[in-house]
């Protein structure tokens, strides 16, 4: 099977702009969760999304937003770019079956605000 | 909510010594526990994992115990080669019910040959 998949790999912005990331899981996942990684954070949970459906969120404010399509396939949305959303923002894929399961994580998009 | 804590945050071992990483949690009704390891430049992967009904688990040469009632679980690596120099992860998660991670802060570790 192939992995998770995102893109872009690479992203350039200013600040005020706004960007969208996609994340394709593993086929047959159905659960995608997002995830920042800055050196000063560490790796922090965004949000989580399962049948369309958001069913956990971080502690980020209302610029980061999200959507799954029916196909899983997942996107993220930051408004309003400010310097400190430059981070490495990866994506995870899980089948989710009632117990918790491993999280496969995408490659990530390094997005750069200037 | 949940917060975990991971030490030390960097570690040096010649290659053959064991290491050792720890981390502690709060949320009690956590019952998932994966160690992921990142190498430089490339995705997360997870390495080794237990879950809440059990204490102890071993994959070759790495092992992963658990104290529930301490709140505690650590990462055993034996016998270390210079492809496990990377940061390693520890990460929190089923107190929600749903799929989210509450990850350490890292740890670098560096095996030289």
């Amino acid at each position: 099977k192939a992995g998770v998949t995102q893109t872009p790999r690479y992203l350039i912005k200013t600040r005020g702009q706004q960007v969208t990331l996609s994340c394709s899981p593993i086929s047959g996942h159905r659960s995608v969760s997002w995830y920042q990684q800055t050196p000063g954070q560490g790796l922090q949970f965004l949000f989580e999304y399962f049948s369309e459906t958001q069913r956990n969120k971080g502690n980020f404010p209302g610029r980061f937003s999200g959507r799954q399509f029916s196909n899983s396939r997942s996107e993220m949305n930051v408004s309003t770019l400010e310097l400190g959303d430059s981070a490495l923002y990866l994506c995870a894929s899980s089948l989710d079956q009632g117990a918790y399961n491993e999280q496969f994580f995408g490659p990530g998009t390094r997005l750069t605000v200037l | 909510g949940e917060n975990v804590e991971q030490h030390p945050s960097t570690l040096s071992v010649q290659e053959g010594d064991s290491a050792v990483i720890k981390c502690t949690y709060s949320d009690s009704a956590s019952n998932y526990f994966p160690w992921y390891k990142q190498e430089l430049g490339k995705r997360p992967q997870l390495i080794i994992d237990i879950r809440s009904n059990v204490g102890e688990k071993k994959d070759q040469r790495i092992a992963v115990t658990l104290n529930k009632t301490a709140k505690h679980f650590s990462l055993h690596i034996t016998e270390t080669q210079p492809e496990d120099s990377a940061v390693y992860f520890c990460a929190v998660g089923g107190s929600t019910g749903f799929q989210k991670l509450v990850f350490g802060t890292g740890t670098r570790l560096l095996v030289s040959p």
